[in-house]
């Protein structure tokens, strides 16, 4: 069974940095491409980044280029997400989801999201 | 520019069928997209892919109400057998080399 469970999500300040977690299980991990999607309150889906199954390509929304950077350790099975500069804008429930390919063909598996709020 | 649309909401009776649009933009008609639903208070769940040769493969569990076609730059989520548990919101997706496109989601109301 495929599972994804994000962590690190929290309250931090504008202008703070925040490093989000996703450990992966049930599937061979370094064979599919992830990627972090967030939802503000009320709002609908974003896509922030993408990682591919190796890890040597990755691509962020124009919103978080520069601020944000996508990652992943295959010998832990894990995705990371480090934010920085972070403004009350990025405040969403983060998700993490699978890609059904090694680079880019939609998102077959979702993790249950962590919630990030930034506020002074 | 790729880009999604979707009508922002839709509703149907009970044990009724609906069909919800997304439409692909100009230059795109080919694109294979992916079907979410997110029930209220919960996260996304896959439900279906469809390629651009018009087949189209399901998530894990997904029941057979639950069908994908497409015409020209329009692909379609059909709802049969409407279940209260199917009100939610419906969201498409596509992709292109480095980036990944949601459309605004259609807020399905079962009446």
């Amino acid at each position: 069974e495929v599972q994804l469970l994000e962590s690190g999500g929290g309250l931090v300040q504008p202008g703070g940095s925040l490093r989000l977690s996703c450990a992966a299980s049930g599937f061979t991990f370094n064979s599919y491409a992830m990627s972090w999607v967030r939802q503000a309150p009320g709002k609908g889906l974003e896509w922030v980044s993408i990682v591919s199954g190796s890890g040597s390509s990755t691509y962020y929304a124009d919103s978080v280029k520069g601020r944000f950077t996508i990652s992943r350790d295959n010998s832990k099975n894990t995705l990371y997400l480090q934010m920085n500069s972070l403004r009350a804008e990025d405040t969403a429930v983060y998700y993490c989801a699978k890609d059904c390919s090694s680079s880019f063909g939609g998102f077959d598996y979702w993790g249950q999201g962590t919630l990030v709020t930034v506020s002074s | 520019q790729l880009v999604l649309t979707q009508s922002p909401s839709a509703s149907a009776s009970l044990g009724a069928s609906v069909k919800l649009t997304c439409t692909l933009s100009s230059g795109h008609s080919s694109y294979a997209i992916a079907w979410h639903q997110q029930q209220p208070e919960k996260g996304p769940r896959y439900l279906m892919k469809l390629n651009s040769d018009g087949s189209h493969s399901k998530g894990d569990g997904i029941p057979d109400r639950f069908s994908g076609s497409r015409s020209g730059a329009e692909r379609y989520l059909t709802i049969s057998s409407l279940q209260s548990e199917d009100e939610a919101d419906y969201y498409c997706q596509t992709w292109g080399t480095g980036i990944q496109v949601f459309g605004g989601g259609t807020k399905l109301t079962v009446l």
